[in-house]
C-alpha cells in the first residue's frame, strides 16, 4: 500500500459541477495535512491546509478523518479556473505527496 | 513579498556530470525543503535544511547532498547524474519552529540528463 494515495481521476466536470477528492494516508501518526494545485508545468500552490474540525475557503471545503486517515476536498461550483492537478500532503514525518488528481472543468 | 526563487530555470546535463541547484527562500522563511517531481508523479521529499544542518532526509542515495547557507538560501548537489535524475526539483521555504510548517514552493528547476 502507498503511503499516499489519492483517486485516480482524470475527473472531467462541467462548470457549475461539484467536485470531490479523496487521499488516504497510511501513518496514523501524521499531524500535518495539506492540499496543493499544481498547474501544468507548474510549481504546487498551496490551496488549503487541513483542520481537525474541517474548513472551507470559498467554494473549497477540506476535511481530515483521522479514525479512517483520509482527507478530502470539495470544490463547487467549479470553474474552468479550476482545472488544474491536485495534490495532497501529508508529513511522515517526512513531508509525502500523492502522486495528484486531475481535474478538468469544461464548458 | 519576494516568494521562492530558484535558478536555473532549466538544465541539461549528461550522464556522470554533477549539477548544482539553487533556492533563495521566502522572506522572514528559515527552511528550505527539497523535491524532486518526476513526470505525472507527486513530489518526492529529498531532505530539509534548518539553522544550516540537514535536519531530514528521505530515501535518496548520497549523491544527492545540500547546503543551507547563513542567509538561509540552500543549494542541491546531484553527483554522477544517471538518466534517472531527469526531473522537476523543487524547493519549498516555511517559517516556525515545526518541522512541517506549512511549504511554499518556488518554480523549480526542469533537469534533463542526457
Amino acid at each position: 500500500r502507498k503511503e499516499v494515495e489519492q483517486d485516480p481521476g482524470p475527473f472531467n466536470v462541467p462548470e457549475g459541477a461539484t467536485v470531490a477528492f479523496n487521499c488516504t494516508y497510511s501513518n496514523s501518526a501524521s499531524q500535518s495535512f495539506f492540499w496543493y494545485r499544481q498547474d501544468c508545468r507548474k510549481e504546487p500552490k498551496l490551496l488549503m491546509s487541513v483542520y481537525s474540525s474541517g474548513n472551507e475557503d470559498g467554494r473549497f471545503t477540506a476535511q481530515l478523518n483521522r479514525a479512517s486517515q483520509y482527507i478530502s476536498l470539495l470544490i463547487r461550483d467549479s470553474k474552468l479556473s479550476d482545472s488544474a492537478t491536485y495534490l495532497c500532503a501529508v508529513n511522515f514525518p517526512t513531508m509525502r505527496f500523492g502522486a495528484g488528481t486531475r481535474l478538468t472543468v469544461k464548458p | 513579498d519576494a516568494g521562492v526563487t530558484q535558478s536555473p530555470t532549466h538544465l541539461i546535463k549528461t550522464r556522470g556530470q554533477q549539477v548544482t541547484l539553487r533556492c533563495s527562500p521566502k522572506s522572514g522563511h528559515d527552511t528550505v525543503s527539497w523535491y524532486q517531481q518526476a513526470l505525472g508523479q507527486g513530489p518526492q521529499f529529498i531532505f530539509q535544511y534548518y539553522e544550516e544542518e540537514e535536519r531530514q532526509r528521505g530515501n535518496f542515495p548520497d549523491r544527492f547532498s545540500g547546503h543551507q547557507f547563513p542567509n538561509y538560501s540552500s543549494e542541491l548537489n546531484v553527483n554522477a547524474l544517471l538518466l534517472g535524475d531527469s526531473a522537476l526539483y523543487l524547493c519549498a521555504s516555511s517559517g516556525g519552529q515545526g518541522v512541517w510548517e506549512t511549504q511554499y514552493f518556488g518554480p523549480g528547476t526542469r533537469l534533463l540528463v542526457l
